[in-house]
């Protein structure tokens, strides 16, 4: 089945230390995003990314990077300068043919919390 | 002004009765309208999706929009205690990129 896949599901990260989530897809698509969300709250647009080795900050870039080198594949890092790493962040991927304004698609979604 | 906004709720329905969700948007030049539905400890699904000006409906879904007043909402009738969740709204940003602008949602609950 085609689909986003986002790992791990749950993750802890100590003072100091940088984390990588990882997101997979496997529907094609040729643009991927990374979203932050917070309890009661909106999605925040951290990164996104609409073709290999190439993607652009988004709203809150700040503490985090990403790369993009392969089309099924767009890796999230929380850096140590992220002072707020604890939230739910979400993956999503979408078609770009036909042009601007497609639907996004998500992951499961990684739970961070700081120990 | 926030970009879409989205009455917070919870928006309390009884069960078999139409839900009400609306939404309005600042960014005049969006195109692509999206809901998703998004339950407690879960990612957004998408649910309907609607380009013109009118009506479209899906199932117990229908989705309305107006791009002369900014505003978007979601119909959902005969509505069932499976509805509760939080539904964002989400435009599509003119500038490009395929960006979707999201509300922050509107919490649903019904009640049986």
């Amino acid at each position: 089945d085609g689909g986003i896949t986002q790992s791990p599901k749950y993750l802890f990260r100590k003072e100091g230390q940088n984390v990588t989530l990882s997101c997979e897809q496997n529907l094609n698509h040729d643009a991927m995003y990374w979203y932050r969300q917070d309890p009661g709250q909106g999605l925040r647009l951290i990164y996104y990314s609409q073709i290999v080795n190439d993607f652009q900050k988004g709203d809150i870039a700040e503490g985090y990077s990403v790369s993009r080198e392969k089309k099924e594949s767009f890796p999230l890092t929380v850096t140590s300068a992220q002072k707020n790493p604890t939230a739910f962040y979400l993956c999503a991927s979408s078609n770009l043919a036909g042009g601007s304004g497609q639907p996004q698609h998500f992951g499961d979604g990684t739970r961070l919390s700081i120990l | 002004q926030k970009e879409v906004e989205q009455n917070s709720g919870p928006l309390s329905v009884p069960e078999g009765a139409i839900a009400s969700l609306n939404c309005t948007y600042s960014d005049r030049g969006s195109q692509s309208f999206f809901w998703y539905r998004q339950y407690s400890g879960k990612s957004p699904e998408l649910i309907m999706s609607i380009y013109s000006n009118g009506d479209k409906e899906d199932g117990r879904f229908t989705a309305q929009l107006n791009k002369a007043s900014q505003y978007v909402s979601l119909l959902i009738r005969d509505s069932q205690p499976s509805d509760s969740a939080t539904y964002l709204c989400a435009p599509s940003f003119s500038g490009g990129y395929n960006k979707l602008i999201f509300g922050a949602g509107t919490r649903l609950a019904v009640h049986p």
